[in-house]
């Protein structure tokens, strides 16, 4: 699976946006990019993954450049609830590594009134 | 409520103790994933099963060993317990290989 590159922290303010930052150079072309976040120590949540379209659903929007090598995950209007850490991962879904996910040390995002 | 759940949430014992970590995935999942969250090495998968087979293995110790039954639900066997797999440890399922994944609440194991 390709490497992710997250930066470790960011801040937002309440009912702005956030936009969360992700790179994966080594992206191959049956690879897609998923979003998970952990709220303090319960267990992860899916957020949102795409392979190479930008995809949105009731959480977040996730944006992929067109050399898939980096991509952006936005929550529209953040909220406090949405302090956590977020994981960008890179998975082969359906292939060799059979869905496995890997995670790496993620983006803490700290919402702020 | 991600619909995958686990027992026990806490669980508490000694070294060289051995415990059973139980998950049951969401309904009409078929594959199951644990995955290990200790401070210093973060998430890390252990081992996935699909319709009861194994389909992936990460990285498991061989005191460490799971399966997965015919309705679907799983177990982590840990054995010769050390004072380093005190860990959190997750259950995740899955509708189809490769799809999204549904973790649980995980169960916090503390060895003394």
């Amino acid at each position: 699976d390709a490497k992710t590159t997250q930066p470790p922290s960011m801040d937002c303010a309440e009912g702005r946006a956030a936009n969360l930052p992700c790179n994966h150079s080594t992206i191959s072309g049956n690879e897609y990019v998923y979003w998970y976040r952990q709220i303090h120590s319960q267990g992860p949540q899916y957020i949102i993954h795409g392979l190479k379209n930008n995809e949105t659903n009731e959480m977040a929007s996730l944006i992929i450049t067109e050399d898939r090598k980096s991509s952006t995950l936005i929550l529209p209007h953040a909220t406090l609830r949405d302090t956590a850490v977020y994981y960008c991962i890179v998975s082969n879904a359906g292939g060799t590594s059979y869905g496995k996910l890997t995670f790496g040390q993620g983006t803490i995002l700290t919402v702020h009134p | 409520d991600s619909g995958v759940t686990q027992t026990p949430k806490h669980l508490i014992t000694a070294t060289g103790q051995r415990v059973t970590l139980r998950c049951s995935p969401r309904s009409g999942d078929l594959s199951v994933y644990w995955y290990q969250q200790s401070l210093d090495q973060g998430l890390q998968f252990l081992i996935q099963y699909y319709n009861g087979e194994e389909r992936a293995k990460g990285n498991i110790l061989e005191r460490f060993s799971a399966q997965q039954f015919p309705d679907l639900h799983s177990e982590l066997n840990l054995s010769s317990l050390e004072l380093g797999d005190s860990a959190l440890y997750f259950c995740a399922s899955s509708s189809r290989r490769g799809n999204e994944q549904y973790f649980g609440p995980g169960t916090r194991l503390t060895v003394t």
